[in-house]
């Protein structure tokens, strides 16, 4: 069965404070890993989608990378506007559905 | 750009009765979804649609959940008897025909069973 960690589940950042959120997958046979964003109350928003290990996508002040067991995304510089939960999902073998995370919920203070 | 709508926003439904969530997907995908998000929890998968049939479905789909594409448009979840363990988050998602696409997902309907 796959499973999806991420880490921290909350995160706090002051403005212009870089960090990285962590998500740590144990899948049989990776197809494609997914970072979204979800504001509240709303649907999760696409980010990026990693194929494999060493591969980087990088968006504005965000960029994700991936390893054999695991994906970051570092977030460069962060506004207010930056503060949501970001989703970390996989998809695994000839399945279609998306397997998820937790979830990190990061606030940046102004 | 395109993207995937749900209506209604917020459902209200006493416990016992029929409910029917709506979904229009972007309009050239082919592939279609159901997850739910109970409040605090992981989004989870319910089923998917491909072909004018269900391709792949999660134990939480059971008997009392059904999904049909009525048109060449809408795509619908329908919960035959609805239970208070039902209330939570339902969005809707549509992929291309490419295996690995993203999936784009709508905004969700609130479903609170009473």
């Amino acid at each position: 069965e796959d499973q999806v960690t991420q880490s921290p589940e909350a995160l706090r950042l002051q403005e212009g404070e870089s960090s990285s959120l962590n998500c740590s997958y144990t899948v049989s046979g990776l197809r494609g890993l997914f970072w979204y964003r979800q504001d509240p109350g709303k649907g999760p928003e696409f980010l990026f989608t990693l194929y494999s290990a060493g591969e980087e996508k990088e968006k504005e002040r965000l960029k994700a990378t991936l390893t054999k067991k695991e994906s970051f995304l570092h977030i460069t510089a962060p506004k207010p506007e930056d503060s949501a939960t970001y989703l970390c999902a996989v998809h695994s073998g000839s399945a279609r559905q998306l397997t998820f995370g937790s979830g990190t919920q990061l606030t940046v203070l102004p | 750009e395109p993207e995937v709508t749900q209506t209604p926003s917020h459902q209200v439904t006493q416990m016992g009765q029929e409910v029917i969530l709506r979904c229009v997907p972007i309009s050239n995908h082919l592939y279609f979804y159901w997850y739910r998000q109970i409040l605090g929890q992981k989004v989870e998968f319910l089923v998917s649609f491909y072909n004018n049939e269900i391709s792949e479905k999660s134990e939480i789909f059971d008997d009392q959940f059904s999904v049909e594409r009525p048109d060449g448009s809408n795509f619908t979840l329908k919960i035959r008897s609805t239970k208070l363990e039902d209330s939570a988050m339902y969005f809707c998602a549509s992929t291309g025909g490419v295996q690995n696409q993203p999936q784009h997902f709508g905004d969700g309907t609130r479903l609170s069973i009473l």
